[in-house]
């Protein structure tokens, strides 16, 4: 079990341009969260799956932003058209949930984004 | 609306002592609340889980108490050690809901 882990560290990126993040978690969590996180505040949920089926996306979520979790497994994120607004650190989590009870989550050590 | 506070201004603190840290929140039946640290660069790490049915959990150093009726949870480091200095986020999992919402975080620094 090496934890969560999320690439490529940093990406810098032109406005416009799509980028995409990967993520991949504990192997045995079936849940799997987005999060981002800005300087000085804490994580802001984007969406998260169960398996391989997405069951919530923040209404704040543009729809620029797409998300997949094709095979239950690793996690794609998705930016098209990026805006500076979108420079961020992006937090992928895990967890096991277990009879609807679902406690703790495993971060990566996320991807930064840089908007020029 | 629904809202967790933390304190956002940094806790200084000299080594040895108790740090206290706390998390209100408005508008909101959590099932349980947690605790995390983070560092920077780096993702979030779980310290504790407390269940709206416990009023007080421990680990090692670390304390946390949780109050229903005033809406409120406090996080306590006790004998705080430089390696303490981190970031510390609460979280709430909402009873009808599956996400886990997190505060903004207060910045700690326990100094020598």
């Amino acid at each position: 079990d090496t934890g969560v882990s999320q690439n490529p560290r940093h990406k810098i990126t032109k406005r416009g341009q799509n980028v995409t993040f990967r993520c991949d978690p504990i192997s045995e969590h079936n849940r799997l969260y987005w999060y981002r996180q800005t300087l000085g505040q804490g994580p802001e949920f984007l969406t998260y799956f169960q398996n391989e089926a997405q069951l919530e996306k923040s209404r704040l979520l543009s729809d620029r932003f797409s998300a997949e979790r094709p095979k239950g497994s690793f996690s794609t994120l998705e930016i098209q058209r990026t805006e500076q607004g979108d420079s961020a650190m992006y937090l992928c989590a895990s967890s096991l949930e277990v009879r609807r009870r679902n406690e703790k989550l495993f971060f990566g050590s996320g991807t930064q984004l840089s908007v020029l | 609306s629904q809202k967790i506070e933390q304190n956002s201004e940094a806790l200084n603190i000299q080594e040895g002592k108790t740090a206290t840290l706390t998390c209100n929140y408005t508008n909101y039946s959590p099932a349980y609340l947690q605790w995390y640290r983070q560092d920077p660069g780096r993702g979030p790490v779980f310290l504790l889980l407390i269940r709206e049915n416990e009023k007080e959990k421990r680990k090692e150093r670390l304390k946390v108490t949780f109050d229903t009726t005033l809406k409120q949870s406090l996080f306590h480091i006790t004998a705080s050690q430089p390696a303490d200095s981190a970031t510390y986020l609460c979280a709430l999992h909402r009873t009808a809901g599956n996400k886990l919402t997190f505060g903004g975080g207060t910045r700690v620094l326990v100094k020598p």
